[in-house]
């Protein structure tokens, strides 16, 4: 596609509830990044992929959440046994550079979850 | 830690004048800065990067780098209504292989 696409765009979950976050980067985008942004906050880093190699998962909060790209192209961010304050807008950017050390992002539109 | 900070504002300005957003960091290493522009409700779009000392200019909107005070900025000219949303200012880390990291955002209100 022209862009990152991500899906859904809206999730209400239950607390306790698992979750899965799905993102599309723009075809041929190697680097893919997972953020996490907060009402009025500015995105947190959660994790890096390069192709379907995952190098820096140093941004999730929890073992709870969980990352994969297995293929090199879509990647999904799993969130087990939900929990409040897991509430935000997940944001997936991709990069045609084959790095983490780089600025120029293309973000999805993100999945804004809720959890009650 | 490495940081990023920014005024979270709201930053009031009337359409015609300068905007100013302003932004520390830490990381004494960082070599590049961006500006990403965030309408409510929307995904962030990078609209200014800048690499080395001094200003870049690109239209209406200067970026300007003083590495030795650690501190970057965003000049927007002519602010326009459709210039209202968060700024991020963005740094990229000293450190090999770390991702992008992002200031909490400056709220800019343009009115006309």
């Amino acid at each position: 596609g022209a862009g990152v696409s991500q899906s859904p765009r809206y999730k209400v979950a239950k607390r306790g509830q698992d979750v899965a976050l799905r993102c599309d980067p723009i075809s041929g985008h190697v680097s893919l990044f997972w953020y996490q942004q907060a009402l009025g906050q500015g995105p947190e880093f959660l994790t890096y992929f390069q192709n379907e190699a995952q190098l820096d998962k140093s941004g999730l909060p929890s073992d709870r959440f969980f990352a994969e790209r297995p293929e090199g192209s879509v990647s999904t961010l799993k969130i087990q046994r939900t929990q409040q304050e897991d509430s935000a807008v997940y944001l997936c950017a991709s990069s045609p550079l084959g790095t983490a050390n780089t600025g120029e992002l293309f973000f999805g539109e993100g999945s804004r979850l809720t959890v009650l | 830690q490495k940081e990023v900070e920014q005024n979270s504002g709201p930053l009031s300005v009337p359409e015609g004048a300068i905007a100013s957003l302003n932004c520390t960091y830490s990381d004494r290493g960082s070599q590049s800065f961006f500006w990403y522009r965030q309408y409510s409700g929307k995904s962030p779009e990078l609209i200014m990067s800048i690499y080395s000392n001094g200003d870049k200019e690109d239209g209406r909107f200067t970026a300007q780098l003083n590495k030795a005070s650690q501190y970057v900025s965003l000049l927007i000219r002519d602010s326009q209504p459709s210039d209202s949303a968060t700024y991020l200012c963005a740094g990229v880390p000293h450190q090999a292989g770390t991702a992008l990291i992002f200031g909490k955002g400056t709220t800019l209100s343009v009115s006309s």
